[in-house]
C-alpha cells in the first residue's frame, strides 16, 4: 500500500536554528502533499498544500517567510521551520493521498510525524 | 463550506464494550468517508473508508457505514480492547484536494 515516511521523527534544538523536516512518498507519486501542525490534545491544522514544481499554498494565519515549503520532486516535500523559537515547538505531520481509484476517493497516507522541541 | 462534527470526547469504557463514534458531515456532491486513528505519538493510520451512500468500510473489528440520508458515518466496534485506546478522526475530502477532519475524540479502554 501507499507508504509516506517522514524524517526526522524527533527534533530538540535551540532557538533561532533552522529545522528541514523531509516527507517522502515511498511507493507512489505525489503531485501534491500536506502538512499539518497538531498541538497537544487537538486535532490538526493544516498549515499549507505542497505542490510538486510550483509554490505551496499556505493557510490563512501561516506565515510562508517561517514555514517555507519546498516540492522538488513527486515523492519529496519539505518543510523548514525558520529560525525557530519555543512557540514553534509542535508537532507537525505531513501526507498525501495516493491509492486506487478516482483522486477523491483516494485517502491521506500520513507520516509519523516530527516532535520539534526548540529549547 | 464542507465540515465534520464528531462527538466530542474522552470516550472511556471497560473491555469489551460497544464503541459507537457519532460523525455527521457537510459537503456538496457525493463525498468519500474516512475514519483515521492516532495512536499516542504516532501519526494517523486509515482506519477504514467508504466512498458511496451505503458503503460499509470495515477493519480489525471497526465498521461503519456511509449514510446520505442522515449525513452520518458513525464508528462501531462490538467489543472494544485496551489496545483500542487512541484518537479517532472522522473525515471526508472535499471536491479539491483537501481532506477535512474532525475534532477527534480520544477513546480510553480500561481493563
Amino acid at each position: 500500500g501507499a507508504v509516506v515516511s517522514q524524517h526526522p521523527s524527533w527534533v530538540i534544538c535551540k532557538s533561532g536554528t533552522s529545522v528541514k523536516i523531509e516527507c517522502r512518498s515511498l511507493d507512489f507519486q505525489a503531485t501534491t502533499m500536506f502538512w499539518y501542525r497538531q498541538f497537544p490534545k487537538q486535532s490538526l491544522m493544516l498549515m499549507a498544500t505542497s505542490n510538486e514544481g510550483s509554490k505551496a499554498t499556505y493557510e490563512q494565519g501561516v506565515e510562508k517567510d517561517k514555514f517555507l515549503i519546498n516540492h522538488a520532486s513527486l515523492t519529496l516535500s519539505t518543510l523548514t521551520v525558520t529560525s525557530a523559537h519555543p512557540e514553534d515547538s509542535s508537532f507537525y505531520i505531513c501526507s498525501a493521498r495516493g491509492g486506487t481509484g478516482s483522486y477523491s476517493n483516494q485517502p491521506q497516507h500520513f507520516g509519523d510525524g516530527t516532535r520539534l522541541s526548540i529549547l | 463550506g464542507d465540515s465534520v462534527t464528531q462527538m466530542e470526547g474522552p470516550v472511556t469504557l471497560s473491555e469489551e464494550a460497544f464503541l459507537t463514534i457519532n460523525c455527521t458531515y457537510t459537503a456538496t456532491g457525493y463525498p468519500s468517508l474516512f475514519w483515521y486513528v492516532q495512536y499516542p505519538g504516532e501519526g494517523l493510520q486509515l482506519l477504514l473508508k467508504a466512498t458511496k451512500a451505503d458503503d460499509k468500510g470495515s477493519n480489525k473489528g471497526f465498521e461503519a457505514t456511509y449514510r446520505k440520508e442522515t449525513t452520518s458515518f458513525h464508528l462501531e466496534k462490538g467489543s472494544v480492547q485496551v489496545s483500542d485506546s487512541a484518537v479517532y478522526f472522522c473525515a471526508t475530502n472535499t471536491g479539491g484536494f483537501k481532506t477535512i477532519f474532525g475534532a477527534g475524540t480520544r477513546l480510553f479502554v480500561k481493563a
